[in-house]
């Protein structure tokens, strides 16, 4: 089946470090996706990118989506507590089903 | 954005029971899809549920193991069939809402098999 390949499998940053979590694939993408996994709770949808080299800010944090559209990373600034969670990427190959990559853990330290 | 009532919210159950766990979505959503994420780890889809024919069900997954129904735009069902341990996991239904961007995924169902 299809995959999507995700790292780091977990990150532990002091706050005010920045964070980054990266995914692949290794055929193209229609799209991809990410989300936020608060701990206990349902994945949260953050944005799509559909572009070729796209890039997508969100207050703190960066999406950027691969010129073959085949990786993007998520980059969030000066992390906070509250940023706390797993993060996902989910790619688009066909008929709208999204095949989740592994997902980071990101752990933040006051 | 499409808002999802997912139940039940966990349970405990017997090997070798059937749980049948529920989605309503508020609103007309044209895919509905249901996840399992086992503890600390991905989503891995399980099927397509399809309005008015069978569900489509990814490599690994099978219709006699977790039967699919949806009957309307709005609501479906996944049943866990004859339970094992294995099956402990959660299970998320999710929907693309009409603005076609991103999933919206119900609270989940934890399932715990003993």
């Amino acid at each position: 089946g299809q995959q999507v390949m995700q790292i780091p499998q977990y990150q532990h940053v002091q706050e005010g470090e920045d964070f980054t979590t990266y995914c692949n694939s290794s055929t193209t993408l229609s799209n991809i996706q990410w989300y936020k996994q608060r701990p206990g709770g349902h994945p949260v949808f953050l944005i799509q990118l559909v572009k070729s080299g796209e890039v997508k800010k969100q207050k703190r944090l960066t999406f950027q989506f691969g010129e073959a559209k085949k990786n993007s990373s998520l980059h969030i600034t000066a992390t906070q507590t509250t940023d706390v969670g797993t993060y996902f990427c989910a790619g688009l190959y066909n008929f709208n089903k999204f095949y989740f990559g592994s997902g980071t853990k990101l752990n933040v330290k006051p | 954005s499409a808002v999802i009532s997912q139940k039940p919210s966990r349970d405990i159950c017997q090997r070798g029971t059937s749980l049948t766990i529920q989605c309503q979505v508020d609103s007309q959503v044209t895919m509905m899809f249901w996840y399992r994420q086992q503890p600390g780890q991905s989503l891995t889809l399980i099927a397509t549920a399809n309005q008015g024919s069978e569900a489509t069900y990814e490599s690994g997954f099978v219709i006699d193991k977790f039967p699919i129904s949806r009957p309307n735009l709005t609501f479906s069902t996944l049943t866990v069939s004859n339970m094992s341990p294995e099956d402990s996991s959660i299970y998320l239904c999710s929907v693309v809402p009409l603005s076609g961007h991103g999933y919206t995924f119900g609270s989940g169902t934890r399932l715990t098999v003993v």
